[in-house]
């Protein structure tokens, strides 16, 4: 059983197209973020959301934290396929010790 | 360059044989995290250290072990592998915050032949 649960689980589309990513738990997490996965390669952190409904950009990307601080959803505007990767959401559960939990992932595949 | 170093990067093993895969955490961090990583199963959580103890435990098979040293570099053992241990195996490591963040390295590719 996954404690996040990610969708669309593959995603491929048209450079300039824009997407969204969701993250979904019936949990409760101190903090959520979101990491960016390239083949060969270990996670990399884009954004961490701490507070219920907040709303962080990095460039093309939005990011925001459900109100219940259960879900989140990431935003890509106009993707470019240097946005080609693996979206991952985890979150800081901190019911099972500060246990760190990930996503189920999302692929993205950005074609020019 | 997250600063955490694994090694080695690949390794092909037999069934039924014992390896162990390193990991050097970010200078200054105290906890290491170890995750493996399959094509059916995503990113799942196998254990924790902080400064040299055990802090959290996932879904670390009996046949899966881990101890972190006193120079805080982290070993994980794999024992009696089975094919299904083929995988890609992470190690990540965090400061202590109330925030977590996780560093990850480049990871291990393990092949069980």
């Amino acid at each position: 059983t996954q404690l996040l649960e990610q969708s669309p689980q593959f995603l491929s589309i048209q450079e300039g197209e824009n997407l969204t990513v969701y993250c979904n738990s019936s949990s409760v997490f101190s903090s959520l973020q979101w990491y960016r996965q390239e083949p060969g390669e270990g996670p990399v952190l884009l954004v961490t959301v701490v507070t219920g409904g907040e709303v962080k950009k990095l460039k093309r990307l939005t990011f925001q934290f459900g109100d219940a601080r259960k879900d989140s959803s990431l935003h890509i505007t106009a993707a470019q396929p240097g946005d080609t990767g693996l979206y991952l959401c985890a979150g800081d559960h901190r019911d099972t010790g500060n246990q760190f939990y990930f996503g189920t992932g999302t692929s993205l595949t950005v074609i020019p | 360059d997250s600063g955490v170093t694994q090694t080695p990067k690949h390794l092909i093993t037999a069934t039924g044989q014992r390896v162990t895969l390193r990991c050097s955490p970010r200078s200054g961090d105290l906890s290491v995290y170890w995750y493996q990583q399959s094509l059916d199963q995503g990113l799942q959580f196998l254990i924790q250290y902080y400064n040299g103890e055990e802090r959290a435990k996932g879904n670390i098979l009996e046949r899966f072990s881990a101890q972190q040293f006193p120079d805080l570099h982290s070993e994980l053992n794999l024992s009696s592998l089975e094919l299904g241990d083929s995988a890609l195996y992470f190690c990540a490591s965090s400061a202590t915050s109330s925030l977590l963040v996780l560093f990850f390295g480049q990871g291990t590719r393990l092949t069980v032949v």
